[in-house]
């Protein structure tokens, strides 16, 4: 079964820390993405890779990087983290080569930043 | 501006029949998504439509009309585990990904 996984579902950070979020895929998937999700918008996209250290900015990069190091791992960075980034947080995965190819989401990280 | 519509919030009752509207104006169209979350857990696929008509899976079902910007996914004999959030996604001409607001279902016994 698919499986994307992050590694945690709730953390609390200071304003001013660097935040790591990690997220591991077992599919093999070429693509992979980070959303933050918040009340009454839809899914925004913050970072996406095609492949082993490439990354491409998404709608809402300011204040983010990502590494992607390994194909199984996409990991999103805060580099000064603010209030304005506490936020639900998705990674997903895709197969490469067709458009139509569903997203499979990791259960989120529930963000506070202090 | 691109920009993907659902209704908020929608009650209904257990055994009955819901359909919950997606209307959309993108740039380009490549298909269409419907994906179901429940409160603190991963969005899931359901299904995905790009040419129009209607696709049943079981008790839920997805239209799409693509003249007029619309679909709907149609749940039949809703039971309390179907209480989530139905979220929309629409692929531009850039095949980018557009998310709606998503919808909150709320069932009733």
């Amino acid at each position: 079964d698919v499986k994307v996984t992050q590694s945690s579902r709730y953390l609390v950070k200071r304003t001013g820390e660097k935040v790591f979020l990690e997220c591991v895929q077992d599919m093999d998937h070429e693509n992979m993405f980070w959303y933050r999700q918040d009340p009454g918008l839809g899914l925004r996209l913050i970072y996406f890779s095609y492949d082993v250290k490439m990354k491409e900015k998404g709608d809402i990069p300011e204040g983010y990087s990502v590494s992607r190091e390994k194909k199984e791992r996409f990991s999103l960075i805060l580099e000064s983290a603010s209030t304005n980034q506490t936020s639900m947080y998705l990674c997903a995965s895709s197969l490469s080569g067709a458009y139509y190819q569903p997203q499979h989401f990791g259960d989120g990280t529930r963000l506070s930043i202090l | 501006g691109q920009n993907i519509d659902q209704p908020t919030e929608m009650t209904a009752t257990e055994g009955a029949i819901v359909q919950i509207n997606c209307t959309y104006q993108t740039s380009g169209f490549n298909g269409l998504f419907w994906y179901q979350q429940h409160a603190g857990e991963a969005p899931t696929f359901l299904s995905y439509n790009v040419l129009d008509g209607l696709e049943e899976k079981g008790r839920f079902s997805s239209f799409l009309s693509r003249s007029k910007g619309y679909s709907y996914l149609l749940l039949k004999e809703l039971q309390m585990k179907d209480s989530a959030s139905y979220l929309c996604a629409v692929i531009d001409s850039n095949y980018q990904l557009i998310w709606g607001a998503g919808t909150k279902l709320i069932i009733k016994p």
